[in-house]
C-alpha cells in the first residue's frame, strides 16, 4: 500500500492570511489528486497533477507536483472562510489511496 | 443528471442487526468504490468494483461485503454490525481508476 501523508494535520487561521499544506510520500504516483470537502459532503475534486515539477493554479489556490513525483503542495492566497474545509490528496498507480487530510479553518 | 447517490442518509443499528447500503450513479462510470471514514483517519477503501459482476477488497474489508449486480449499482453489506462500523461511509465512481472520483453525500451510520 502507498502511503500519503499530509501535514499538518489542523490549521486555524484568519481571513487573509496564507498557507501551505503538504502531501508526501516516499513512492513515486503517475498521477496525484487534491480533494476539498466541506462539513457534511462528500469531497470533490479540486485538481490533478500529472508531471513532475507540474505547477497548476486555481483561482488563489496553487498546487506543486514534486520533481520525483513523490510529494505535493497545495498554496492558498489572501485564505477566505469559504475555503474552510477538510484538504485530502489521493495518490496511487492503480486504485488511489488517500492521506488523512488537513482540516482547514478559516475565520472571518 | 444526479450524479452519485447513497441511500439511506442516515441509519442507527443495534449490534448484531443486518444492513444494505445503496450507491447509484448515473455517469456510466465502469468503478465504483465504498470508502469509511473516520475521525482523523482520511479515507479508507473498503471495497471497490470495476465493472458489473465484479468485486474487489480494500483495505478495510472485513465485516463487509459488497455486490455490484447492475452497472450502475453498488451494494455495501453489514451482516453482523458492530460499534466499531460506526463511522461515515462514502461511495464514489471513476471512469477509470486515476481519473477523478465523484462521491456520493455520505451514509452516517450509528451502531450502538
Amino acid at each position: 500500500t502507498q502511503l500519503l501523508e499530509q501535514s499538518p494535520q489542523f490549521l486555524s487561521i484568519q481571513e487573509g492570511e496564507n498557507l501551505t499544506v503538504y502531501c508526501n510520500s516516499s513512492s513515486v504516483f503517475s498521477s496525484l489528486q487534491w480533494y476539498r470537502q466541506e462539513p457534511g459532503e462528500g469531497p470533490v475534486l479540486l485538481v490533478t497533477v500529472v508531471t513532475g515539477g507540474e505547477v497548476k493554479k486555481l483561482k488563489r489556490l496553487t498546487f506543486q507536483f514534486g520533481d520525483a513525483r513523490k510529494d505535493s503542495s497545495l498554496h492558498i492566497t489572501a485564505a477566505q472562510p469559504g475555503d474552510t474545509g477538510l484538504y485530502l490528496c489521493a495518490g496511487g498507480s492503480y486504485i488511489p489511496t488517500f492521506g488523512r487530510g488537513t482540516s482547514l479553518i478559516v475565520h472571518p | 443528471n444526479a450524479g452519485v447517490t447513497q441511500t439511506p442518509k442516515f441509519r442507527v443499528l443495534k449490534t448484531g442487526q443486518s444492513m444494505t447500503l445503496l450507491c447509484a450513479q448515473d455517469m456510466n462510470h465502469e468503478y465504483m468504490y465504498w470508502y469509511r471514514q473516520d475521525p482523523g483517519m482520511g479515507l479508507r477503501l473498503i471495497h471497490y468494483s470495476v465493472g458489473e459482476g465484479t468485486t474487489a477488497k480494500g483495505e478495510v474489508p472485513d465485516g463487509y461485503n459488497v455486490s455490484r449486480l447492475k452497472k450502475q449499482n453498488f451494494l455495501l453489506g453489514l451482516e453482523s454490525a458492530a460499534p466499531s462500523q460506526t463511522s461515515v461511509y462514502f461511495c464514489a465512481s471513476s471512469s477509470a481508476p486515476v481519473e477523478t472520483q465523484y462521491f456520493g453525500p455520505g451514509t452516517r451510520l450509528l451502531v450502538l
